[in-house]
């Protein structure tokens, strides 16, 4: 079985300023890894995915994640937010060997972007 | 795009109604899913479906069933709505576990 671990809640910051949100995840098998982005009142939207290969994967919106095996993380981060990055984000795993086609998401990170 | 279509966005029932949530998509996806979504408790799986007429129960079922009648159709019940079940419903579909998931825009469901 897989979990994931988003390890802050809530990260404000300012607009322009870089940020990173913070995914861990538990596996005994190799993973696929997924961002998430849910903006207000909508549903989730795919932001990026890691698969195999480069770990470090690049998305929409001008966001980016590393994949860290060794550290078992998967971190997002953006050099400079926008106050239309305010959104909650979600972090989840899949299996890698594809037994099944679950994803166990965390418990989300909402990212509030101030002026 | 795939698009997951659910049918209503916002929904206001009155304690013991019955509630169907629709869920359709559009690009022959074999699996689908019903999440609800709670402040400070993320994602809770309801229900999945593999197959027509298949379901499988996830986290948290009890006071929910499902029908899957058509491929692209997930049907979510609330046999007798509770207050506790005023929720986001966020409705999913996949093609295979690397593809990752797509989404519907939600029901927020207020049950009085």
């Amino acid at each position: 079985a897989q979990s994931v671990t988003q390890l802050d809640s809530q990260v404000p910051v300012f607009e322009e300023a870089p940020v990173e949100l913070r995914c861990n995840y538990s596996s005994s098998v190799s993973v696929y890894l997924f961002w998430y982005v849910q903006y207000p009142n909508q549903g989730l939207q795919l932001l990026l995915k890691y698969l195999s290969g480069s770990t470090l994967v690049k998305g929409i919106n001008g966001f980016e994640a590393e994949f860290n095996k060794s550290q078992t993380s998967f971190h997002l981060r953006k050099p400079s937010v926008h106050i239309s990055d305010t959104a909650e984000y979600f972090c989840a795993v899949t299996p890698g060997n594809n037994a099944g086609n679950m994803l166990t998401f965390g418990g989300g990170t909402r990212l509030m972007v101030k002026p | 795009d795939v698009k997951v279509t659910q049918s209503s966005r916002y929904l206001v029932k009155r304690t013991g109604e019955k509630v169907f949530l629709e869920c359709v998509q559009d690009m022959d996806h074999e699996n689908m899913f019903w999440y609800r979504q709670d402040p400070g408790l993320g994602l809770r799986l309801i229900y999945f479906s593999y197959d027509v007429k298949m379901k499988e129960k996830g986290d948290i079922p009890e006071g929910y069933s499902v029908s899957r009648e058509k491929k692209e159709r997930f049907s979510l019940i609330l046999e007798s709505a509770s207050t506790n079940q005023t929720s986001m419903y966020l409705c999913a579909s996949s093609l295979t576990g690397v593809s990752g998931y797509t989404f519907g825009s939600g029901t927020r469901l207020t049950v009085v």
